[in-house]
């Protein structure tokens, strides 16, 4: 157990919806990333908050969006849902800023029919 | 801008057989190396890392060595089990920048008995 925290585990929806996925960090990291996992893409790093703020961006389409709020749990909002968005999200915690070490939950396989 | 190309997968085994996964990196300056595995229904975790040149990073029977002149990180283990199983991924972490992990793409393991 990574002691990161995602739900929902399954996430069933229609094209054109709106989902939140949420991410409890492990107790005392600070940040928190978001990355997609795709069978033709591999796994692509969204975004990257810290204490709050938002520190780095990757290829995060702008339908998508994320925030961390003052207790440092992590939602992030995909909007009018493709079917291409159908993937496994990830969200990791590390203790710094850095990227030495990631513990990463166990995922939210969305599914957009 | 940093890559990391691993071998395609998926590659089978019998238990006990070596086990070697390629993984050769593009980036500026000294990077830190990781490499971490996946068991199925999981997120990642790090198996082990190497920081500088020659480093040799170790962890449950797996090692790789930092290669500078070759830009190689090559996960080896003597003898696989069944329970090896899992699909490993290499990334790197750029010092000095940006501190997000770019990841390979993932190569899948499959140790038969």
């Amino acid at each position: 157990d990574s002691g990161v925290t995602q739900t929902p585990k399954h996430l069933i929806t229609a094209t054109g919806q709106r989902v939140t996925l949420r991410c409890s960090p492990r107790s005392g990291d600070l940040s928190v990333y978001w990355y997609q996992q795709s069978l033709d893409q591999g796994l692509q790093f969204l975004i990257q908050y810290y204490n709050g703020e938002e520190r780095a961006k990757g290829n995060i389409l702008e339908r998508f969006s994320a925030q961390q709020f003052p207790d440092l749990h992590s939602e992030l909002n995909l909007s009018s849902l493709e079917l291409g968005d159908s993937a496994l999200y990830f969200c990791a915690s590390s203790v710094a800023q850095g990227g030495e070490k990631l513990f990463f939950g166990s995922g939210t396989q969305l599914s957009v029919l | 801008g940093d890559s990391v190309t691993q071998m395609e997968g998926p590659v089978t085994l019998s238990e006990e057989a070596f086990l070697t996964i390629n993984c050769t990196y593009t980036a500026t300056g000294y990077p830190s190396l990781f490499w971490y595995v996946q068991y199925p229904g999981e997120g990642l975790q790090l198996l082990l890392k190497a920081t500088k040149a020659d480093d040799k990073g170790s962890n449950k029977g797996f090692e790789a060595t930092y290669r500078k002149e070759t830009t190689s990180f090559h996960l080896e283990k003597g003898s696989v089990q069944v329970s090896d199983s899992a699909v490993y991924f290499c990334a790197l972490t750029r010092s000095g920048g940006s501190y997000i992990p770019t990841f390979g793409r993932g190569t899948s393991l499959i140790v038969h008995p």
